[in-house]
């Protein structure tokens, strides 16, 4: 059984549209997140849910809204989609907020063109 | 800003030997230092945690060494093996915030 699911893997998509990213945690997580890494393979928290509550939001343009429904799930809606959008999409889940070990989806490798 | 950083982008080991592969931080706050693991096309996985007021810890493997003197991390591999390369990144994490990564250290384990 898959942990951390997220679809889809790649989604290729032009500049300006919307877009969504989902994610579902099957480990009975509390907190789930959503990480960027870019071309360069650098990894930066975009935003934190703890028991579907928005815990962190690291500086990421109002272009991004993330969505929780319940514990187990936490979406990634994306507006106007630019260039520098394109990167690997991370979602993760934690027992806990502050964890040391977060278990990872396989990442949504988005190429806006 | 404050941040973790890695010595060397890429390491190369022929197998069976050891591999050491360093980060410097500069977050005095931290209370966890951690080394992920990121295989091509998969998401990071979690291979060690210490706590900021220990300076080693031991795994199967795998040894993390902290000196906090000079802030700095390490992760060793023994006897590293062909399924050890990846990218290794270390991270730092206070109660309650997230894991803020390091650049990644690609290793490479040659046969």
């Amino acid at each position: 059984d898959t942990a951390v699911s997220q679809t889809p893997k790649y989604l290729v998509t032009q500049m300006g549209n919307d877009k969504s990213i989902k994610c579902e945690q099957n480990l009975g997580h509390d907190t789930m997140y959503w990480y960027k890494q870019d071309s360069k393979k650098f990894l930066k928290i975009m935003f934190s849910y703890n028991n579907k509550e928005l815990i962190i939001n690291e500086t990421v343009p109002n272009r991004f809204s993330p969505k929780s429904p319940d514990k187990a799930h936490l979406n990634l809606h994306i507006n106007s989609l630019e260039l520098g959008d394109s990167a690997v999409y991370f979602c993760a889940s934690s027992q806990g907020e502050g964890r040391t070990e977060a278990f990872f989806g396989q990442g949504t490798r988005l190429t806006v063109v | 800003g404050e941040s973790v950083g890695l010595h060397l982008p890429t390491l190369s080991v022929q197998e069976g030997d050891n591999s050491i592969i360093n980060c410097a931080y500069s977050n005095s706050a931290s209370d966890y230092f951690i080394w992920y693991k990121q295989e091509s096309g998969k998401g990071p996985q979690f291979i060690i945690d210490i706590r900021s007021n220990m300076d080693k810890r031991q795994g199967q493997r795998v040894t993390v060494l902290l000196n906090k003197t000079v802030k700095h991390l390490s992760l060793q591999i023994a006897a590293t093996q062909p399924g050890d390369s990846a990218v290794y990144f270390c991270a730092e994490t206070r109660s309650g915030y997230a894991l803020n990564f390091g650049k990644g250290t690609s290793l490479l384990v040659t046969p």
